[in-house]
């Protein structure tokens, strides 16, 4: 059974740091392009970043770029979300997503999530 | 970063019923188009990819169609566990990008 949890979320002041992380299992991990998708309170779905299997390409969305960092390591089946300059749009749960399609959607970055952890609260506030 | 636009935004119908949800993009995303259900508190949950397959699991009173830049989900017959919001999704190209998402609510 395919299972993602995420962890790390919490409260955090405006221009703090975080280090989100997503534990897998059930799959080859290693063979599966990941994602970190964002949803605001009582709002809709922000693709954050994707990463591919082997980590050597990574992919941001232009609210995040240079601020969060996405990582993988592949003998702890586990991914990162390391986020810094935090603000307070950037309140929302984070869920990880692993894509459908293995790693054929690397090369852009764009995959669909067939599987999604349940989320991990990230709130920015003084 | 192509846009994508859901009707309505919300659909209110009766158990039984026939749903039909739209989703309109920006320019043409071809067939990369998915649609995934989320019920509160719950993560999404992939119905349909590429425009019309069924993901693994999913009943076939789901269905998806279109292609280039309008797309369809149709629930054939709503059963009470299918009242959600329902999101589209393009990977056309980076960003991935969602639709705002119909809420199925009960009439």
């Amino acid at each position: 059974e395919v299972q993602l949890l995420e962890s790390g979320g919490g409260l955090v002041q405006p221009g703090g740091s975080l280090r989100l992380s997503c534990a897998a299992s059930g799959f080859t991990f290693s063979t599966y392009a990941m994602s970190w998708v964002r949803q605001a309170p009582g709002k809709g779905l922000e693709w954050v970043s994707a990463i591919s299997s082997s980590g050597d390409r990574t992919y941001y969305a232009d609210s995040v770029k240079g601020r969060f960092t996405i990582s993988r390591d592949n003998s702890k089946n586990t991914v990162y979300l390391q986020m810094t300059s935090l603000r307070a749009d950037d309140t929302a749960v984070y869920l990880c997503a692993k894509s459908s399609l293995g790693d054929r959607c690397s090369s852009s970055g764009s995959c669909y999530g067939d599987y999604w952890g349940q989320g991990t609260l990230v709130t920015v506030s003084s | 970063e192509i846009v994508l636009t859901q009707s309505p935004a919300t659909l209110s119908l009766s158990p039984g019923e026939r749903a039909t949800l739209s989703c309109r993009a920006s320019q043409s995303v071809s067939s990369y188009l998915a649609w995934y259900q989320q019920k509160p508190g719950q993560a999404p949950r992939l119905l349909i990819s590429d425009a019309s397959n069924r993901a693994t699991g999913i009943p076939a009173r789901f269905s998806g169609s279109g292609s280039g830049t309008d797309f369809t989900l149709t629930i054939s017959s709503l059963e009470p566990e299918d009242f959600a919001v329902y999101y589209c999704q393009q990977r056309t190209n980076w960003p991935p990008t969602f639709g705002g998402g119909t809420k199925v609510e009960i009439k």
